[in-house]
């Protein structure tokens, strides 16, 4: 079975605060893609990262850092520095290679930043 | 800019309406995907089309179909609403495998009273 958890539904933190936000997979094949994406209040699902299952460098945009973990299932995200306009929906997906139509997506958790 | 366009941002129809919701994409993409967004259950697939008039079921096909004549479009359509379906719909395509990420549209809001 294929799967992914995201434990955390809701987070608040104070603007400025470091957050992270957890993603746990499940799946039998070796070959997959990890996704996160970004769904602000306008509603449009926004595409922040795609990671592939050989490749666990940890990657740093900007504020945005993701840590691939193949030993644990854990692709996690983290906000350093969060500003209110990181106020949104984050969702972690997972697609299995070769399979165009199978994008198995978390719950989401809806992240508030405080001013 | 690429773009994925839902034609309506909010719909509010009445039990029992037939209802089209329309996707287009300007991106020439092959994969096109209908997804049902409900709080605590997050996307839920409906239907994906591969390919002109190809469609497959997704994990919610019940009460719903598509239709996919143009490569661009990829319409979703409630036979009969019901209260069950008020939901967020988001469209969304991407390029066959080729593993890029899926760009969505911006969603719409259904309402049935």
């Amino acid at each position: 079975a294929q799967k992914v958890t995201q434990a955390q539904t809701e987070i608040s933190v104070v603007e400025k605060e470091d957050v992270t936000l957890d993603c746990v997979y499940e799946t039998r094949d070796t070959t997959y893609y990890l996704f996160w994406y970004k769904q602000p209040p306008s509603g449009e699902l926004v595409f922040l990262i795609r990671r592939n299952s050989f490749d666990e460098q940890n990657e740093i945009s900007g504020r945005y850092s993701w840590n691939f973990q193949k030993s644990t299932s854990s692709f996690n995200f983290t906000i350093t520095a969060s500003q209110v306009v990181d106020s949104a929906v984050y969702f972690c997906a997972l697609s299995p290679w070769g399979r165009d139509d199978k994008i198995i997506f978390g719950k989401g958790t809806r992240l508030h930043i405080l001013p | 800019d690429v773009k994925v366009t839902q034609s309506s941002r909010y719909l509010v129809k009445r039990t029992g309406e037939k209802v089209f919701l329309e996707c287009v994409q300007d991106m020439d993409h092959e994969n096109m995907f209908w997804y049902r967004q409900d709080p605590g259950l997050g996307l839920r697939l409906i239907y994906f089309s591969y390919d002109v008039k190809m469609k497959e079921k997704g994990d919610i096909p019940e009460g719903y179909s598509v239709s996919r004549e143009k490569k661009e479009r990829f319409s979703l359509i409630l036979e009969s609403a019901s209260t069950n379906q008020t939901s967020m719909y988001l469209c969304a395509s991407s390029p066959i495998n080729k593993k890029a990420e899926a760009f969505f549209g911006q969603g719409t809001r259904l309402t049935v009273v």
